[in-house]
């Protein structure tokens, strides 16, 4: 069982909004701006598309973003498209053991 | 562009051995810390192990302690994880990823570059 814990399924049509949880303890997301969350197309490199809870890399589309509230972070994808339907995963730096942790990922679905 | 290529992965029986390899490029190798992370069949990410530029910083999941070791080599660019008595649940695909945040003591905080991964599988 991952430490941090996401659905493992969301699904939404093209233009909608979809938002995907991520829940955590005091030790990783309630104390830390450490979340991150990953988009991985199986088969290919797992791709950062936001660090720090809500920071986006360059290149990554404003369509993504990311909070946090307590012991839970959120990704948030608007003006769905095609091109976002992949496996998404959040991560969160935890002080028990002093490292990252993940969560088991979520299947988005795009209608 | 930044590249991480995977290789070295197979078959391999339990107890066996097998030497993973990350050929870096598009970026100044030396200067970044590494690291691995796996992915298990139906499992989420794992965090395997984690290594400063200098070879220093070396840390490990717990599962893998004894076991498994991290190195690299700054001229060839390249990053290594070998792993020894290998298990069944040790069968996953195998990331190297390149670590940020790791100037303070909450390293990491995310992983910013990630390869294609490399499968291990651990079957008699």
């Amino acid at each position: 069982q991952s430490a941090l814990t996401q659905p493992a399924s969301v699904s939404g049509s093209p233009g909608q909004s979809i938002t995907i949880s991520c829940t955590g303890t005091s030790s990783d997301i309630g104390t830390y701006n450490y979340v991150s969350w990953y988009q991985h197309h199986p088969g290919k490199a797992p791709k950062l598309m936001i660090y720090e809870v809500r920071n986006r890399p360059s290149g990554v589309p404003d369509r993504f973003s990311g909070s946090k509230s307590g012991n839970t972070a959120s990704l948030t994808i608007s003006g769905l498209q095609a091109e976002d339907e992949a496996d998404y995963y959040c991560s969160s730096y935890r002080s028990t053991s002093s490292s990252v942790t993940f969560g088991g990922g979520t299947k988005l679905t795009v209608l | 562009e930044v590249q991480l290529v995977e290789s070295g992965g197979g078959l391999v029986q339990p107890g066996g051995s097998l030497r993973l390899s990350c050929a870096a490029s598009g970026f100044s190798f030396r200067g970044f810390s590494m690291s691995w992370v796996r992915q298990a069949p139906g499992k989420g990410l794992e965090w395997v192990a984690i290594m400063d530029e200098y070879g220093n910083g070396i840390r490990y999941v717990d599962s893998v302690k004894g076991r498994f070791t991290i190195s690299r080599d700054n001229a060839k660019n390249s990053l290594y994880l070998l792993m020894n008595s290998l298990r069944a649940e040790d069968t996953a695909v195998y990331y190297c990823a390149r670590p940020r945040g790791c100037s303070t003591a909450t390293c990491p905080t995310h992983f910013d570059y990630w390869g294609q991964g490399n499968l291990v599988t651990v079957s008699a």
